[in-house]
């Protein structure tokens, strides 16, 4: 079974912060994304990653960068940290071979930003 | 770009009703339609896809049928029970790897 594994479950930071949110995945997937969730706004793209070091915007890609230094590895940073950043983080993966388009997801952080 | 809407927000059925869930989507050019379910504390899981060159699609209680005319799709489970309790997103390819997703579907089977 493919595994996303999002580090932390939880995060609690301070306004200003920059935070790491860390993604692994373990089926050498081509693909990641990170999506951000809120309640009824369904899931929005925040950026994804098609390859090492590619990336490319979401829908709402301000305030946030990533970085794919790795292929397993997805990291999504806030630079500064703001209370309107307060969501629930999905991370999630897709390969571009075979049955392509299914993606799988990560069990998502949730960050309160104070 | 691609806008995805769906209804109802949340549903309560009775244990063993059916439960449908409607989706409409705004680009001709989106192609492939997945189903995903929430359930609490976990990421959203596919459950079952249709690509638009299907009309219908089954897998055992569930299926979904796509009308690409009118541009919307609808998740059908039938005999409900329980454990179909979740949170369930309908999404829609728009192009390379870029997917919309719908605002969500609260699901309530009550015994």
């Amino acid at each position: 079974d493919v595994k996303v594994t999002q580090s932390s479950r939880y995060l609690v930071k301070r306004t200003g912060e920059k935070v790491f949110l860390e993604c692994v995945q373990d089926m050498d997937h081509e693909n990641m994304f990170w999506y951000r969730q809120d309640p009824g706004l369904g899931l929005r793209l925040i950026y994804f990653s098609y390859d090492v070091k590619m990336k490319e915007k979401g829908d709402i890609p301000e305030g946030y960068s990533v970085s794919r230094e790795k292929k397993e590895r997805f990291s999504l940073i806030l630079e500064s940290a703001s209370t309107n950043q307060t969501s629930m983080y999905l991370c999630a993966s897709s390969t571009s071979r075979g049955a392509a388009d299914i993606q799988y997801f990560g069990a998502g952080t949730r960050l309160s930003v104070l | 770009g691609e806008n995805v809407e769906q209804h109802p927000s949340t549903l309560s059925v009775q244990e063993g009703d059916s439960a449908v869930i409607k989706c409409t989507y705004s680009d001709s050019a989106s192609n492939y339609f997945p189903w995903y379910k929430q359930e609490l504390g976990k990421g959203p899981q596919l459950i079952i896809d249709i690509r638009s060159n299907v009309g219908e699609k089954k897998d055992q209680r569930i299926a979904v049928t796509l009308n690409k005319t009118a541009k919307h799709f609808s998740l059908h489970i039938t005999e409900t029970q329980p454990e179909d309790s979740a949170v369930y997103f309908c999404a829609a390819k728009y192009n390379f790897n870029k997917f919309y997703f719908g605002s969500g579907t609260k699901l309530n089977v009550k015994p």
